[in-house]
């Protein structure tokens, strides 16, 4: 079946403008997550929704950043004034089952902020 | 501050030999372990998840899990050019299951 699917795939942007980032998660999978990895770093935690809902927000970077779901499935992540260092790759991963922890990630949307 | 560790590499190995890749996690209620390996500008795939002591296989590649010690490894037997790739290990809490990654470790089999 389909996979994860996020758009675009690349996006550059000038700094202080706003993206729009969105991922379109396996269909029936209820927990979504997003991450950033940035050059050489690992693979960092952003937010994680269950259904419609985010209640583990803790790894959004700051309040330039949020994120929204709606109707269980299509997920956008909003960065806004966006800055130098917010060039990274941003993946979206999905679950079928939160407690199991097993994850399936997107191609991802590369982030290009000049 | 949870972390999970893994040797900074890089790691080569000759074609057919077996590879050893480890990691360690520092929160001790971490209930499941994966790991992904990632190709050079693509994304993170699953290859083996673990959620007991012991050893778990699938083709060629075998999770180890030590619970005890905080210590889980990937063994990749008779390694093959295309296993060349970042390998990246997982841990999950299960508290809303967000996955602590390991920065990776790159793998580079010699033909």
């Amino acid at each position: 079946g389909a996979g994860v699917s996020q758009s675009p795939s690349n996006k550059v942007t000038e700094k202080g403008k706003d993206v729009e980032l969105r991922c379109d998660p396996i269909s029936g999978h209820t927990a979504l997550y997003w991450y950033r990895q940035s050059l050489g770093q690992g693979l960092e935690f952003l937010i994680y929704f269950q259904g419609n809902s985010a209640p583990d927000k803790s790894g959004l970077p700051s309040d330039r950043f949020s994120a929204e779901r709606t109707g269980g499935s299509v997920s956008t992540l909003t960065i806004q004034r966006t800055q130098q260092e917010d060039s990274a790759v941003y993946l979206c991963a999905s679950s079928p089952n939160p407690n199991s922890g097993t994850q399936y990630f997107g191609p991802g949307t590369r982030l290009l902020v000049l | 501050q949870k972390e999970v560790e893994q040797n900074s590499g890089p790691l080569s190995v000759p074609e057919g030999a077996i590879a050893s890749l480890n990691c360690t996690y520092s929160d001790r209620v971490s209930q499941s372990f994966f790991w992904y390996r990632q190709y050079s500008g693509k994304s993170p795939e699953l290859i083996m998840s673990i959620y007991s002591n012991g050893d778990k296989e699938d083709g060629r590649f075998t999770a180890q899990l030590n619970k005890a010690s905080q210590y889980v490894s990937l063994l990749i037997r008779d390694s093959q050019p295309s296993d060349s790739a970042t390998y990246l290990c997982a841990v999950n809490t299960g508290a809303n299951s967000k996955l602590t990654f390991g920065k990776g470790i790159t793998l580079s089999v010699r033909p």
